[in-house]
């Protein structure tokens, strides 16, 4: 199976400042087909996840520019802007290269 | 609108069964893949179970392989998860969700439902 490592487990930060979390896999995501399915997930608390980013760097639709990701192989980053108040949850990254699909573990977002 | 309702959750003893049930709306839903999903209490993500759109092609994760039967009737809009010899360590909100915007990540799961209880406990 593919683990998925994300750090930090928690970052604090102040409105308006940027944030960053660390997606690590145990190997490539790189598809057969070309394709590196990694993908980026916003839990709020209370609700189910949300998709913010697709294949490693696509924003979906609806989500706020202050989003972007990043990476190749088995390096992947989320990177906020400038973060809201509306941001707090727990992010998670995750693979569709193969079967088991997993997650990363999580990393809380939380103001300071 | 477009969404994806789970039921089906509740209470059951250790070695128990409970049929999960997810019913889709306002979209095509015999044109996407679907998957199960869990969350245990304070706990991260868990895939379980993945059925392609025609029901031909499907995969479970190792812990709930045997157990666990994932099913769906195109016909009623409807996935559903039978969940048999249930361990307390299935206790979990229960998510269905689906690819279905488009966005060529067949594993991009850009609708979930709300989730359903499922707690084992004796």
């Amino acid at each position: 199976d593919i683990v998925m490592t994300q750090t930090p487990l928690s970052s604090p930060v102040t409105l308006g400042q940027p944030a960053s979390i660390s997606c690590r896999s145990s190997q490539s995501l790189v598809h057969s087909d070309g394709n590196t399915y990694l993908s980026w997930l916003q839990q709020r608390p209370g609700q189910p996840p949300r998709l913010l980013i697709y294949k490693v760097s696509n924003r979906f639709s609806g989500v706020p520019d202050r989003f972007s990701g990043s990476g190749a192989g088995t390096g992947f980053t989320l990177k906020i802007s400038r973060v809201e108040a509306e941001d707090v949850g727990v992010y998670y990254c995750m693979q569709g290269t193969e079967f088991p699909l997993t997650f990363g573990g999580g990393t809380k977002l939380e103001i300071k | 609108q477009v969404q994806l309702v789970e039921s089906g959750g509740g209470l059951v003893e250790p070695g128990g069964s409970l049929r999960l049930s997810c019913t889709a709306s306002e979209f095509t839903f015999s044109a996407h893949y679907m998957s199960w999903i869990r969350q245990g209490p304070g706990k991260g993500l868990q895939w379980v179970s993945y059925i392609s759109s025609g029901g031909d092609i499907i995969v479970y994760a190792d812990s709930v392989k045997g157990r666990f039967t994932i099913s769906r009737d195109n016909a009623k809009n409807s996935l559903y998860l039978q969940m048999s010899s249930l361990k307390v360590e299935d206790t979990a909100i229960y998510y269905c969700a689906s690819q279905i915007a488009g966005t060529s990540d067949p594993h991009a799961f850009d609708l979930w439902g709300q989730g359903t209880m499922v707690t084992v406990s004796s």
